[in-house]
């Protein structure tokens, strides 16, 4: 069965500061891979997604993730937070159906 | 806007009544899918429509839950006799339904589920 790990619930990070939130997964085959933001009141929102060819994936908002394969891992990135970026952020697994991690909050401080 | 809808935005009920979800999707959108969302998880998945037939149900938890898409559009999700334990967000999405193995889904806001 497929299933997805975001061990950290909360991360705050500073203004302007780097960012990596983590996301593990479990998959039989390759696994197709995705990011999702969430934003009080909105809809989730595709960030990035991950089926095959090069393991570092470009997104939205300035986002980009790695596909370590060795590692069962799918790390979101950003060089520069935002204060807009704070949000929930969702790593997901799977084909037309994903499963869903439980969500990293993302706190950002002036 | 042309984005999901979903209506109501809010909803209390008392436990043991009956209550309708309705979903709005993209217009052209074939495949509509249901998600439930309860507090400090992620999305987990209900049912899948392709048209106005369920593709899959397999995350539907029990028989009170149940959906409906008539005629390939808009959709219902309907819960019968509710329970506490049914008060979470419940999102809809809506993809193209192409033949490819995935489509982005693009998802509504939710409607907040209050079971008192």
């Amino acid at each position: 069965a497929q299933s997805v790990t975001q061990p950290d619930i909360h991360i705050t990070v500073s203004e302007g500061a780097s960012l990596e939130l983590r996301c593990n997964y479990s998959y039989g085959a390759t696994p197709y891979l995705f990011w999702y933001v969430q934003s009080p009141g909105q809809g989730l929102q595709l960030l990035l997604k991950y089926f095959s060819g090069d393991t570092l994936v470009q997104g939205i908002k300035g986002f980009e993730a790695e596909f370590k394969r060795s590692q069962s891992s799918f790390n979101l990135r950003k060089p520069s937070v935002h204060w807009s970026d704070a949000a929930e952020y969702f790593c997901a697994v799977g084909s037309y159906i994903p499963t869903f991690g439980r969500g990293t909050s993302l706190i950002v401080h002036p | 806007g042309a984005g999901v809808s979903q209506t109501p935005s809010n909803k209390v009920t008392e436990k043991g009544k009956y209550v309708e979800l309705r979903c709005d999707p993209i217009s052209g959108h074939t495949a509509l899918y249901w998600y439930r969302q309860s507090l400090g998880q992620g999305p987990e998945f209900l049912i899948y429509f392709q048209g106005t037939g369920a593709a899959d149900d397999s995350g539907l938890p029990n028989d009170r839950f149940f959906a409906v898409r008539p005629e390939g559009s808009v959709s219902t999700l309907k819960i019968q006799r509710t329970e506490r334990g049914d008060s979470a967000v419940y999102l809809c999405a809506s993809s193209h339904g192409g033949t490819e193995l995935y489509n982005e889904q693009f998802f509504g806001p939710g409607t907040r589920l209050t079971v008192l």
